[in-house]
């Protein structure tokens, strides 16, 4: 089975720009996470998708915005880009829609805001 | 609010000894942790996990310990082995009644051969 999927591995955007970044997760998983990991701040939670639906929300500006589409692929978008915003960003899938089970995560996108 | 942390932020351990790695959290609701080991350049693997209906648990050379009395979780290596260099986090989740992940700060196992 696949594990979790993100693209693309690496990206260099300049300040002000916008990205999209992509997560495929596991076959099956209906619950998708994403997490931003800066050496300053650690693994921090930027919002969780379930379904389509947004069910949990990190302290992030605006400028931070995901969705999820019907075959569960999410994507996260981040609009009006700081160079603060460089750092590695996870997504993470888990299969049920309750809390309490495993949470599998991909390699993550490393992105450099310049 | 809700935090997961850790003791020492690196741990230098022979080749071949336990290495043993702790983790303090503070929020008495939380009921479900996992352990992840993140190599550079990657993304956190899970290790192991735990519920608070359990004290110990066992994997393949690791083993969790959980004291809800004080709050504290322990990851445990045996033998290890350099291929076990790696970040280890201490995570809970769901405690906000979703999957969300909360991570302590991390703790770096270096491995001397």
């Amino acid at each position: 089975k696949a594990g979790v999927t993100q693209t693309p591995r690496y990206l260099i955007k300049t300040r002000g720009q916008q990205v999209t970044l992509s997560c495929s997760p596991i076959s099956g998983h209906r619950s998708v996470s994403w997490y931003q990991q800066t050496p300053g701040q650690g693994l921090q939670f930027l919002f969780e998708y379930f379904s389509e639906t947004q069910r949990n929300k990190g302290n992030f500006p605006g400028r931070f915005s995901g969705r999820q589409f019907s075959n569960s692929r999410s994507e996260m978008n981040v609009s009006t880009l700081e160079l603060g915003d460089s750092a590695l960003y996870l997504c993470a899938s888990s299969l049920a829609a309750k809390t309490n089970t495993e949470a599998f995560f991909g390699q993550g996108t490393r992105l450099t805001v310049v | 609010g809700e935090s997961v942390g850790l003791h020492l932020p690196t741990l230098s351990v022979q080749e071949g000894d336990n290495s043993i790695i702790n983790c303090a959290y503070s929020n008495s609701a939380s009921d479900y942790f996992i352990w992840y080991k993140q190599e550079s350049g990657k993304g956190p693997q899970f290790i192991i996990d735990i519920r608070s209906n359990m004290d110990k648990r066992q994997g393949q050379r690791v083993t969790v310990l959980l004291n809800k009395t004080v709050k504290h979780l322990s990851l445990q290596i045996a033998a290890t082995q350099p291929g076990d260099s790696a970040v280890y986090f201490c995570a809970e989740n769901g405690s906000g009644g979703y999957q969300k992940v909360t991570f302590g700060t991390g703790t770096k196992l270096q491995v001397i051969p």
